[in-house]
């Protein structure tokens, strides 16, 4: 059964990078064809996609964060991972990463990870 | 961007009741590509609804979705216990601009 689990610091200071890893078990990333997501969850925004990443390293961003994002797939680690530079509080909420559904670049998402909680606060 | 708008922002019934939460978008979603997720407290959003009509693998019955264009509906055919929760809709059909509405929240009266 396919797992994810993030993690990563749960303190950021602003204006520093939040980085969060996404551990992928019961499943690889290589060649699994799927688009794999990291989603955030804030009380002033909601339910937001960050973007989406395939194993082969192709991304697409939300174009609201695209200048301050990165992510990519270590498939050699089966992980994902997720950089946001510049923080600051409206960056603070809970990070998910999630497959989707189908193997298309915009798609639904049916495997969720449990969830980090990151806070950015000096 | 398409912004999809919920309604209502709370809903209040009890067990056994119908439930009916709306979505409306800014723009018409394209080929329906409009799900719908649960979400329990401390817990991921859960799939429910898929392509604004399909359930999503071990969904019950109770739950069904409808619609197109820019107004779409997900129905609770009897409210169930553990069906209060927060529910969000989201559209695929901009697969570059990903967007969800604001949620739902679905309170036991």
């Amino acid at each position: 059964q396919l797992q994810l689990q993030e993690s990563g610091p749960g303190l950021v200071k602003p204006s520093e990078t939040l980085s969060l890893t996404c551990s992928v078990s019961g499943g690889s990333i290589r060649g699994s064809s799927y688009y794999w997501a990291w989603i955030r969850q804030s009380p002033g925004k909601g339910l937001e996609w960050i973007g989406t990443v395939y194993y082969n390293g192709t991304t697409h961003c939300n174009p609201s964060l695209k200048s301050r994002v990165t992510i990519s797939a270590d498939t050699s680690k089966n992980q994902l991972s997720v950089k946001l530079n510049s923080v600051t509080a409206a960056d603070t909420g809970v990070y998910y990463c999630a497959r989707p559904r189908g193997l298309w670049v915009g798609e639904m998402w049916d495997v969720w990870g449990q969830g980090t909680t990151v806070t950015v606060s000096s | 961007d398409i912004v999809l708008t919920q309604s209502p922002g709370t809903l209040s019934l009890s067990p056994g009741e119908r439930a009916t939460l709306s979505c409306r978008a800014s723009q018409s979603v394209s080929r329906s590509y409009l799900a719908w997720y649960q979400q329990r407290p401390g817990q991921a959003p859960r799939l429910l609804i898929y392509g604004a009509s399909s359930r999503a693998t071990g969904i019950p019955d109770r739950f069904s979705g409808s619609g197109s264009g820019t107004d779409f509906t997900l129905t609770i055919s009897r409210l169930e216990p553990e069906d209060f929760a927060v529910y969000y809709c989201q559209q695929y059909g901009d697969s570059l601009a990903l967007t969800f509405g604001q949620g739902t929240r679905l309170e036991n009266k």
